[in-house]
């Protein structure tokens, strides 16, 4: 079993619908990552958090470190939001990411 | 346009090759790695350097040698490879060396590698 999982691995929606994806973790961390994989291969780095809620444009991420637990929500998704998220997280601020397998996003106009 | 530029974009290659993947950031990052993506796993480190010292070696096979020449560029030699190398090999570099709270990586495009 992953250390990192997401949810769900792939994820159809419309254009205009609310997007959640989620990640659950089993190990201590010192952060979370959520990040963002393009069909040409280069990921980009969207937030890293160790507690509450970010925002950025339409996306929001939220950690419950207790539950350990996270989400990414995109409002008012768009066909260009298509890509594959990927959730990771890091422990004892050591050079290791551990990653989850990714959710594979398709936005539909 | 992350500002990590990797080349070549695709790559195939025979068995008994000898290739080299090249990656190049000009953002003034202390740290550079190297990963690999094969399809539908997660991404696995496979080398770090910090200030041109390599300081993680992830259990990699000697088939892969990175070389580090200056602070700006990262090599990944490749010979001899196997079929099963076929994957996505992502370079990424970073501000500081470890995944501190402030730290973000950049990525590269990778080189989507075909080992035939």
């Amino acid at each position: 079993k992953n250390e990192v999982e997401q949810s769900p691995q792939n994820l159809t929606a419309q254009e205009g619908e609310f997007i959640t994806i989620n990640c659950s973790y089993s190990v201590g961390i010192s952060a979370l990552h959520w990040l963002q994989q393009h069909p040409g291969g280069g990921i980009v780095s969207l937030f890293m958090l160790s507690s509450g809620k970010k925002k950025h444009g339409r996306l929001i991420a939220t950690i419950n470190i207790q539950e350990k637990h996270s989400s990414l929500h995109i409002t008012a998704s768009h066909p260009r939001d298509s890509a594959v998220y990927i959730c990771a997280v890091s422990k004892d601020s050591n050079y290791q990411l551990i990653w989850g397998a990714g959710t594979k996003l398709i936005i539909k106009p | 346009e992350t500002g990590v530029t990797q080349t070549p974009r695709h790559l195939v290659m025979g068995m008994t090759n000898k290739k080299s993947l090249k990656c190049e950031q000009h953002l003034g990052h202390n740290a550079m790695y190297w990963y690999k993506q094969s399809a539908k796993k997660p991404l696995e480190l496979m080398f770090v350097y910090s200030l041109e010292e390599r300081v993680e070696n992830n259990s990699v096979p000697s088939r892969f040698s990175p070389e580090c020449p200056n602070s700006s560029h990262l090599f990944l030699h490749l010979h001899t490879l196997q079929p099963e190398d076929s994957a996505l090999y992502l370079c990424a570099s970073s501000q500081k060396t470890g995944w501190e709270m402030d730290t973000e990586a950049f990525f590269g495009q990778g080189t989507r590698l075909t080992v035939v």
